[in-house]
């Protein structure tokens, strides 16, 4: 089965431009995350969906940050204005239901200078 | 508040020997727990979980983990450690009590196997 999928793998944008990210879940997989792994933590949650429906976004900044998921499959995450901070690893996963295990994408880089 | 703790950012272990890489949680109802590994520049894969039953765990790579409810642990153990399994590990913990669903992650423990 195909796995979680995202794009694009590295991006490097300056502060105070915006940016977005896609991902595609495993096909069937309601619950969807998006994490925040900054270099040398742990993935910090930003938002997780199930189905169509936001089940958690209290890490979410929304002064900046915004997600959706169109349609309860495919998410993008945006970022609009980056800032300096934003550099981290951005991972999406999804999952068969909330109960189960998360299986994650390859990530995407994102720099910010 | 649920949490996950991994005590130990950095591990190191002779090849051959056992390995632990530890982890405590903290939640209000029952957990479910969960140990992922991360290879440079890679995502993270899951390796086990424990949901309920028997307390020990087996899981991907030879990899088992032993819950214990008392001392709130969920401790990642490996008779016998490869070069293969230096890489980075986290825990992670879903607090079942309804409507708190979420996926929470420690810190991260670097195991280094040395040859």
């Amino acid at each position: 089965e195909a796995g979680v999928a995202q794009s694009p793998r590295y991006k490097i944008i300056e502060k105070r431009q915006s940016v977005a990210f896609w991902c595609n879940p495993i096909s069937g997989h309601a619950t969807l995350y998006w994490y925040q792994q900054i270099l040398g933590q742990g993935p910090k949650l930003l938002i997780q969906f199930q189905n169509n429906g936001v089940v958690d976004d209290s890490q979410l900044p929304k002064d900046r940050f915004s997600a959706e998921r169109l349609k309860g499959v495919d998410s993008t995450l945006k970022i609009q204005p980056a800032k300096l901070e934003d550099s981290a690893v951005y991972l999406c996963a999804s999952s068969y239901g909330q109960l189960a295990e998360a299986f994650f994408g390859q990530g995407t880089r994102l720099t910010v200078v | 508040a649920q949490s996950v703790a991994q005590p130990e950012d950095q591990v190191n272990v002779a090849e051959g020997n056992p390995l632990t890489v530890k982890c405590t949680y903290s939640v209000s109802g029952n957990p479910y727990l969960f140990w992922y590994v991360q290879y440079p520049n890679r995502g993270l894969q899951f390796l086990l979980k424990y949901i309920t039953g028997d307390n020990l765990v087996k899981g991907s790579y030879g990899f088992e983990a032993e819950f214990n409810k008392s001392q709130t642990s969920f401790h990642l153990k490996k008779p016998s450690a490869l070069v293969s399994d230096s890489a980075l590990y986290f825990c992670a913990v879903r607090d079942m009590n309804f409507g708190n669903e979420k996926l929470t992650f420690g810190t991260g423990t670097r195991l280094t196997i040395i040859p």
